[in-house]
């Protein structure tokens, strides 16, 4: 696609629930990222995927938050039992393998999870 | 203390005026140092990026890195409403191979009005 989709758009979940986030990246980026962004905060890194190498996970708040990506395209964001900390929107980017890959961002419009 | 501080505003100024929109930051390893805007329920989008201190020029825009004071700025003339958004300073460049990893201010929402 022309540039990084993201679903659903708006998701309402009641506290305790399992969510899936999906992000479908540009087609021929290899690297895939996903940042949360809460209200009065900014942008907070959680995962990262470069080609078949092993994610950087450092930056996931806590066990309940999970993240796959099948066939190095399509990338899953599943938090268990959520809480109403949760909440947030959860933003996908991807960017090109070549190059400085902090510059070649492209961002999905995000995940408005609401945990009631 | 926040690695990257950013007023939040909110900022509202009149068509025309000259903005200035700022980030200071704690960590001195970082060398990359950009400026997104984000439009209401959209994601960011790459403004302007600079590499280690200076100056770098684009139309209305100017980004100003001082990394002696981790200061950095970016300076919108001749401000448009269209120009309304959260605007958010983003830095990487750590090293240790996490050059891929931003680190964001919280962003400062501007209103432009007509």
């Amino acid at each position: 696609g022309a540039g990084v989709s993201q679903s659903p758009s708006n998701k309402v979940t009641e506290k305790g629930k399992d969510v899936e986030l999906r992000c479908d990246p540009i087609s021929g980026h290899t690297a895939l990222y996903w940042y949360r962004q809460s209200l009065g905060q900014g942008l907070e890194f959680l995962i990262y995927f470069q080609g078949n190498s092993a994610p950087d996970k450092s930056g996931l708040p806590s066990d309940r938050f999970s993240a796959e990506r099948t066939g190095g395209s399509v990338s899953t964001l599943t938090i268990q039992r959520t809480q109403q900390e949760d909440s947030a929107v959860y933003l996908c980017a991807s960017s090109p393998s070549w190059g400085q890959g902090a510059l070649g961002y492209t961002f999905g419009s995000g995940t408005r999870l609401t945990v009631v | 203390q926040k690695e990257v501080e950013q007023d939040p505003g909110p900022l509202s100024v009149p068509e025309g005026a000259i903005v200035s929109l700022n980030c200071t930051y704690s960590n001195s390893a970082f060398q990359y140092f950009m400026w997104y805007r984000q439009y209401s329920r959209k994601g960011p989008e790459l403004l302007m990026y600079t590499y280690s201190s200076g100056n770098k020029e684009d139309g209305r825009f100017t980004a100003q890195v001082d990394k002696s004071s981790k200061y950095i700025s970016l300076f919108i003339r001749d401000s448009q409403p269209s120009d309304s958004a959260t605007y958010l300073c983003a830095m990487s460049g750590e090293g240790g191979g996490s050059n891929y990893k931003l680190t964001f201010g919280k962003g400062t929402l501007l209103t432009v009005n007509p």
